[in-house]
């Protein structure tokens, strides 16, 4: 079936670090990808998301792009900051909207 | 911003008791999914709902686990009895419709502690 694997953590990086957080993906059809943040003791907000091949999403400096060839939707962001500090999910959503998640990479800025 | 709302926020709960959780998602959302989210893991379906028709609960524990959409707003799930094994967090999502290009928005989530 449909899946998603995620670079695992945790993270540790300093303030105004470069962050990447890789995410691969398995799918008979022709999925979206999201990105969701998580901050502790609350769900899930949508970061961003891209519906089709070459697509990018991007939102509050953070951006990814839907790599058909490669399988791939990894996050980016150039500066990270304190208040970043969260759980990162890769998902992809089935052509039924089953979401996928993959099992969360943990990110602390530090300053 | 419309938001998914959940409730209560945190449940303890002696096993074999029973119960459970209400989501309210956001207006006019046909759409409506229960999740269960074990520490350290990403969220994993128990059941999805279209308006009040069960969609999928193919991973639905249905021996203890029952989830239902009477009118199709609101919905409950409940455990009974609950297990050790159930603590975790249950988040509750909607979207407007079904489709893989329709984001679905999460609610705070309820996280259950069974002792």
């Amino acid at each position: 079936g449909d899946s998603v694997t995620q670079m695992e953590g945790p993270v540790t990086l300093s303030e105004e670090a470069f962050l990447t957080i890789n995410c691969t993906y398995t799918a008979t059809g022709y999925p979206s990808l999201f990105w969701y943040v998580q901050y502790p003791g609350e769900g899930l907000q949508l970061l961003l998301k891209a519906t089709k091949a070459d697509d990018k999403g991007s939102n509050k400096g953070f951006e990814a792009t839907y790599r058909k060839e490669t399988t791939s939707f990894h996050l980016e962001k150039g500066s990270v900051q304190v208040s970043d500090s969260a759980v990162y999910f890769c998902a992809l959503s089935d052509p039924r909207n089953d979401m996928r998640f993959g099992a969360g990479t943990r990110l602390t800025v530090k300053p | 911003e419309a938001e998914v709302a959940q409730s209560p926020r945190y449940k303890i709960t002696e096993k074999s008791q029973a119960v459970a959780f209400w989501c309210d998602p956001i207006s006019g959302h046909a759409t409506l999914y229960w999740y269960r989210q074990i520490l350290g893991q990403g969220p994993e379906l128990l059941v999805q709902f279209q308006d009040e028709s069960v969609v999928d609960d193919s991973q639905l524990p249905k021996d203890r686990f029952s989830a239902e959409r009477l009118k199709g707003v609101d919905s409950t799930l409940k455990i009974q009895p609950a297990e050790l094994g159930d603590s975790a967090m249950y988040l509750c999502a909607s979207s407007l419709v079904a489709g893989p290009k329709n984001t679905q928005y999460f609610g705070p989530g309820t996280r259950l502690t069974v002792l």
